[in-house]
């Protein structure tokens, strides 16, 4: 059983259009963390929400940790090819470990 | 280069062999983790290791799994008797100190495949 379950675990969408990706848990999260993903190699960190309620903007890239941080969001607007990966959501309960939803791997198509 | 590097990047062995697996974190960086991915699913916690303290291996799957780390740098990771679940990539991340929020810096992985 997953403690983050993170929908949809697979994205195919056109250039230009919008998307949304979820990271739902019945947990409380000191911490909320996106990474993204290229074959072969380790997740790189998008950015940390840590305040219920946070909304965090990067460029075209829009987070949100829901209030009573269980959950967080990933909305992408106007997707462009090289936006295509695999994005991971992690949260932090106690110190050290993350716990990491399954991944949604988006292809934007030209 | 300044990133955390693993060795080596692919591993492939015969079921009932022993393996080990090493990662160089970032210097200066105080805390390490190692993770699993398996093929299609998100990271799975597995140890870190914070300064001289007593490491937290709650995420150790069998103890046929171990992990060691020399001071504040090079860590390795050995796996026992070795069996065809085991295969997946192992991720090696480390981070300045060890804080919930803090940011981990991952290793490309090492792949390791058991026939």
């Amino acid at each position: 059983t997953q403690l983050l379950e993170q929908s949809p675990q697979f994205l195919s969408i056109q250039e230009g259009e919008n998307l949304t990706v979820y990271c739902n848990s019945s947990s409380v999260f000191s911490s909320l963390q996106w990474y993204r993903q290229e074959p072969g190699e380790g997740p790189v960190l998008l950015v940390t929400v840590v305040t219920g309620g946070e909304v965090k903007k990067l460029k075209r890239l829009t987070f949100q940790f829901g209030d009573a941080r269980k959950d967080s969001s990933l909305h992408i607007t106007a997707a462009q090819p090289g936006d295509t990966g695999l994005y991971l959501c992690a949260g932090a309960i106690t110190l050290g470990r993350l716990y990491f939803g399954r991944g949604t791997q988006l292809t934007v198509w030209p | 280069g300044a990133g955390v590097s693993q060795s080596p990047s692919n591993k492939v062995t015969e079921k009932g062999k022993d393996v080990e697996l090493r990662c160089d974190p970032i210097s200066g960086h105080t805390a390490l983790y190692w993770y699993r991915q398996r093929l299609g699913q998100g990271l799975e916690f597995l140890i870190y290791f914070q300064g001289n303290s007593a490491p937290d291996k709650s995420g150790l799957p069998s103890d046929r799994f171990s992990a060691e780390r020399t001071g504040e740098s090079v860590s390795t990771l050995t796996i026992q008797r070795t069996q065809q679940e085991d295969s997946a990539v192992y991720l090696c991340a480390s981070s300045a100190e060890l804080a919930s929020g803090d940011t981990q810096y991952f290793g490309p992985g090492t792949r390791l495949t058991v026939l």
